[in-house]
């Protein structure tokens, strides 16, 4: 079963705002990861946030990491067209060698 | 490097068909894995393999076999394709695969796209 799901599902924005998705999951983790995915390619990963941090940062990119509510946020700044993807949340629970993937935010940023 | 590469990229079989899903990379990454991407249900783990000689099952495994006789290589079996099994397939690697550190960054193949008929 899943065990990160994003929300939401789809977000619509113009080019210059920012764009929001957050990533809840169920059990413990070691760390939580977010990736890119733009439409008929592979995944390409963005950033990784341990479960001793809170925020992290990587060029117009911030995530957040909250493992009390087992939630995770991602926040681009100034979004751009080439921003246009779909974004996944995957946890990695602790011990364990399996990477779990949300089923996706599919952003859309509007020019 | 060519990173994770994939082959082929498309391909389409019969019910009851087998084929092999080529993966390969030339990052000398012990750990690899398979996925399965469908709509709405974002990427499910097929089976992985921590080093060469070592594969285990992931979510999905059935229907499904790997092997893994060279740290480059991981290719995925289909052993009597069923139309469930039309589907996105990505091959992953990764550096690590140490219990506490394990699956920084995994890098992505482009993917398989298969359909059942």
């Amino acid at each position: 079963s899943q065990q990160g799901e994003e929300d939401p599902q789809a977000l619509s924005i113009q080019e210059g705002e920012n764009a929001t998705m957050n990533c809840s999951y169920k059990t413990s983790i070691n760390n939580l990861q977010w990736y890119r995915q733009n439409s008929g390619r592979g995944l390409v990963h963005l950033i990784l946030i341990r479960s001793n941090e809170r925020e992290k940062h990587s060029g117009r990119l911030r995530v957040t990491l909250d493992t009390s509510k087992k939630s995770s946020s991602l926040l681009i700044t100034a979004s751009r067209a080439a921003d246009t993807a779909s974004y996944f949340c995957a946890t990695d629970a602790s011990n364990d060698y399996k990477l779990s993937f949300g089923a996706g935010t599919t952003v859309t940023v509007r020019a | 490097n060519a990173g994770v590469t994939q082959t082929p990229k498309f391909q389409v079989l019969k019910t009851g068909q087998s084929m092999t899903l080529q993966c390969a990379q030339d990052m000398n990454h012990e750990y690899m894995s398979w996925y399965r991407q469908d709509p709405g249900m974002g990427l499910r783990l097929i089976h992985y393999s921590v080093g060469a000689g070592i594969t285990d099952q992931g979510e999905v495994p059935n229907g499904y076999n790997v092997s893994r006789s060279t740290t480059e290589d991981f290719p995925l079996r289909l052993l009597s394709a069923a139309p469930s099994q039309t589907s996105v397939y990505f091959c992953a690697s990764s550096p690590t695969g140490t219990p506490l550190e394990v699956q920084e960054t995994q890098y992505f193949g482009p993917g398989t796209r298969l359909l059942v008929l």
